[in-house]
């Protein structure tokens, strides 16, 4: 079980490109969650999604941003038109019911960098 | 207000101390608390679930006071590898996200 798998590990994109960031869950688990740690802040929910459905997305940038979790593939964040304070750390988890905690198979991928430049 | 606040850190501390962190949580309908671990904002990881009654696990304990909405954790005889930040986290009422505290650093000293 290779657990939550993300990449890249390091993404550097100029500012007004485009930064598209992949999560795949855990064998078994049909529900992701995008969370963004921004330098010397706690992690912030960004949104929630479930296969071809968004559940949640409260977190989430009005602009810019957008998710997708297709029925095939990889879970997909997705920023456009970068800028620089979109430099942060982007986690993924996923979980295999809808009542996620560590009780729950709440499991964290290990992250993208991204660096605006 | 946060959803949930932390003790301001960095805790400094010798091997062997014990430490107390504390957090509350403003929303009074949570319902599902955990202690996450962090190690130089690498992925966190569950250090463990937090119930009413209380848990212990090892040197860590974990409560919860929902009349006051506080919980806590106690780690004794601390070791280098506790070093790390410590993530408060809570589970609205309407479940699917986890919100977090903004974390308290942990520095164990020989």
């Amino acid at each position: 079980n290779a657990g939550v798998m993300q990449n890249p590990r390091h993404l550097v994109r100029r500012r007004g490109q485009e930064a598209r960031l992949r999560c795949s869950p855990m064998k078994g688990h049909s529900h992701v969650y995008w969370y963004r740690q921004l330098p010397e802040e706690g992690l912030k929910f960004m949104v929630y999604l479930q296969k071809e459905n968004i559940i949640d997305e409260s977190g989430m940038p009005k602009e810019r941003f957008s998710a997708e979790f297709p029925k095939e593939g990889p879970s997909i964040l997705r920023i456009q038109q970068v800028v620089r304070g979109d430099s942060a750390a982007y986690f993924c988890a996923s979980s295999y019911i809808d009542r996620p905690g560590g009780d729950y198979g709440y499991t964290f991928g290990s992250g993208t960098r991204l660096t605006v430049v | 207000r946060k959803e949930v606040e932390q003790d301001p850190g960095p805790f400094n501390v010798p091997e062997g101390a014990t430490v107390a962190f504390n957090c509350t949580y403003s929303n009074s309908a949570s319902q599902s608390f955990f202690w996450y671990r962090q190690d130089c904002r690498k992925e966190p990881k569950l250090l463990m679930s937090v119930y009413s009654s209380g848990n212990e696990d090892g040197r860590f304990t974990a409560q919860l006071n929902r009349a006051s909405q506080y919980i806590s954790l106690l780690i004794r005889d601390s070791k280098l590898s506790d070093s790390a930040t410590y993530l408060c986290v809570v589970i609205p009422n309407q479940g699917g996200k986890l919100i977090f505290g903004q974390g308290t650093e942990l520095s164990v000293k020989p």
